[in-house]
């Protein structure tokens, strides 16, 4: 089965500093990628995803994401965070095909103090 | 358009309810999924429809969680005798053939 993991469960920024949220899956197959966010009182919105092509991936709001295949990793940054960012990140995965559920790891909460 | 909507968003139940959470996906979009989301944790995936079809409810915790979407729109998960492990945030999510999902608001489940 896989599983993904996001090594930070909280994180605290102040405003323009850079961020980097880590996450790394366990499957050994074909995966589609993605990072969700929830902000305070929303639902869960698509950051970004992967499917194939160039490993580095650009999402909204400025965030872009890295898919390292060796590493099993798929971690989100940014250069320069606002306080609109607080929220909870999710780092989600799916087989190749995507037939299946998303996998999501535990979140991160992340906190931009202005 | 309209987003996935999901009833109640709220919902307080005594151990040993039956309750039922409804979903009404994105117009069109073939693909239903339910998620559970403990407090404090990621979503974790319970049940999958293309159309009427469940093709995976592995991640159903228990024969007292049920799903269905009679129609191939509306979607329904029942649970039978909640526990208070119940207790969580239901997600549901559709999607259009192999699209992303999109997540609705979800609906907070209480058992006292």
């Amino acid at each position: 089965a896989q599983s993904v993991s996001q090594h930070n469960h909280h994180v605290i920024l102040s405003e323009a500093a850079s961020l980097e949220l880590g996450c790394n899956y366990s499957y050994g197959g074909t995966v589609n990628l993605f990072w969700y966010v929830q902000y305070p009182g929303q639902h869960l919105q698509l950051l970004l995803k992967y499917f194939s092509g160039d490993p580095l991936v650009k999402g909204i709001k400025g965030f872009e994401a890295e898919f390292i295949k060796s590493k099993f990793s798929f971690n989100l940054r940014k250069p320069s965070v606002q306080w609109s960012d607080t929220a909870e990140y999710f780092c989600a995965v799916t087989q190749g095909g995507g037939a299946d559920g998303l996998t999501f790891g535990k979140g991160t909460h992340l906190i931009i103090q202005p | 358009g309209a987003g996935v909507s999901q009833s109640p968003r709220y919902k307080v139940a005594k151990r040993g309810q039956d309750v039922a959470l409804r979903c009404d996906p994105i117009s069109g979009h073939v693909s239903l999924f339910w998620y559970q989301q403990a407090l404090g944790q990621g979503p974790e995936f319970l049940t999958y429809f293309q159309n009427e079809a469940q093709l995976d409810k592995s991640g159903l915790p228990s024969d007292r969680f049920f799903a269905e979407r009679p129609e191939g729109s509306v979607s329904t998960l029942k649970i039978q005798r909640t526990q208070q492990e119940d207790s969580a945030v239901y997600l549901c999510a559709s999607r259009h053939l192999g699209g992303e999902q999109y997540f609705g608001p979800g609906t907070r489940l209480t058992v006292t």
